[in-house]
C-alpha cells in the first residue's frame, strides 16, 4: 500500500538553527499538508498546498516557515531560526484530489523535533 | 470553518459498543465529516467519513442526523487496541484552499 514518508524520524537541533524536514506524498496526490502536535496536545493544522503554492495557513504559519516542493517528489517545511516552543511532532499528509470533494487525508509517521 | 466539539475522554470496556458524539454546529453545505484514529506517536489514520444519513464500513459506523449539526462515531466490540484518541474533522475535502483541522479530540480507554 502506497505511504507517506518523512524523514528525520527524530531531529535534535539547538536553538537558533534552521531545521528542514522532508516528505515524500504517495505519488499521484494534489494536496499535501502540514501538521504538527505539541506532547500531549492535539493535532495543528499549520499549511496546505496545491498546485505549487500555499493555499491555507494557520497563524501558527507565519515568517518562520516555509514550504516548498522542489523537484515533484519531496514536500518540505523549513523552520528558521528554531525556537524552544517549536519541539513537537511535525506531520506530513497528502489527499489524492482526484474526483473532486472526498478523500482522505493519508499521514506519515512523523518526524520529532526537539530543540534545545 | 465548521468548529467541533468533542467529549475529552470516554471509558470502556472490551468487547462493548463505544459511541463518541462531536458537535459541529456551524457546518457548511460542502462539508463533509471525518473521523480519524491517532495512536501515540503516530500520524492519524482515517477511519470514516460521511455526509449525511449513514455511513459503515468494515471497522465502524457513523451517523449523521438530517441537520448535520452532529455526528456520532460507532465502534461495535472495542478491543484494547483500540485505546486511541479520535478527532472528528469536519471540512471541505480535496479542492483548493481548504484547512482541514482538527479539533481537541476524544481519548479512549478500553479496559480489560
Amino acid at each position: 500500500e502506497p505511504e507517506v514518508t518523512q524523514t528525520p524520524s527524530h531531529q535534535v537541533t539547538q536553538m537558533g538553527q534552521e531545521v528542514i524536514l522532508r516528505c515524500v506524498p504517495i505519488s499521484n496526490h494534489l494536496y499535501f499538508y502540514w501538521y504538527r502536535q505539541i506532547l500531549g496536545q492535539k493535532v495543528e493544522f499549520l499549511v496546505s498546498f496545491y498546485n505549487n503554492e500555499i493555499s491555507e495557513k494557520s497563524e501558527i504559519f507565519d515568517d518562520q516557515f516555509s514550504v516548498e516542493r522542489p523537484d515533484g517528489s519531496n514536500f518540505t517545511l523549513k523552520i528558521r531560526s528554531t525556537k524552544l516552543e517549536d519541539s513537537a511532532m511535525y506531520f506530513c499528509a497528502s489527499i489524492p484530489g482526484t474526483g473532486g470533494v472526498t478523500g482522505e487525508l493519508f499521514f506519515g509517521e512523523g518526524s520529532r523535533l526537539t530543540v534545545l | 470553518l465548521a468548529k467541533t466539539t468533542q467529549p475529552i475522554s470516554m471509558d470502556s470496556y472490551e468487547g462493548q459498543e463505544v459511541n463518541i458524539t462531536c458537535s459541529h454546529n456551524n457546518i457548511a453545505t460542502n462539508d463533509y465529516i471525518t473521523w480519524y484514529q491517532q495512536f501515540p506517536s503516530q500520524g492519524p489514520r482515517f477511519i470514516i467519513q460521511g455526509y449525511k444519513t449513514k455511513v459503515t464500513n468494515e471497522v465502524a459506523s457513523l451517523f449523521i442526523p438530517a441537520d448535520r449539526k452532529s455526528s456520532t462515531l460507532s465502534l461495535p466490540r472495542v478491543s484494547l487496541s483500540d485505546t486511541a484518541v479520535y478527532y472528528c474533522l469536519v471540512g471541505e475535502v480535496g479542492t483548493a484552499g481548504n484547512k482541514l483541522t482538527f479539533g481537541g479530540g476524544t481519548r479512549v480507554l478500553v479496559k480489560p
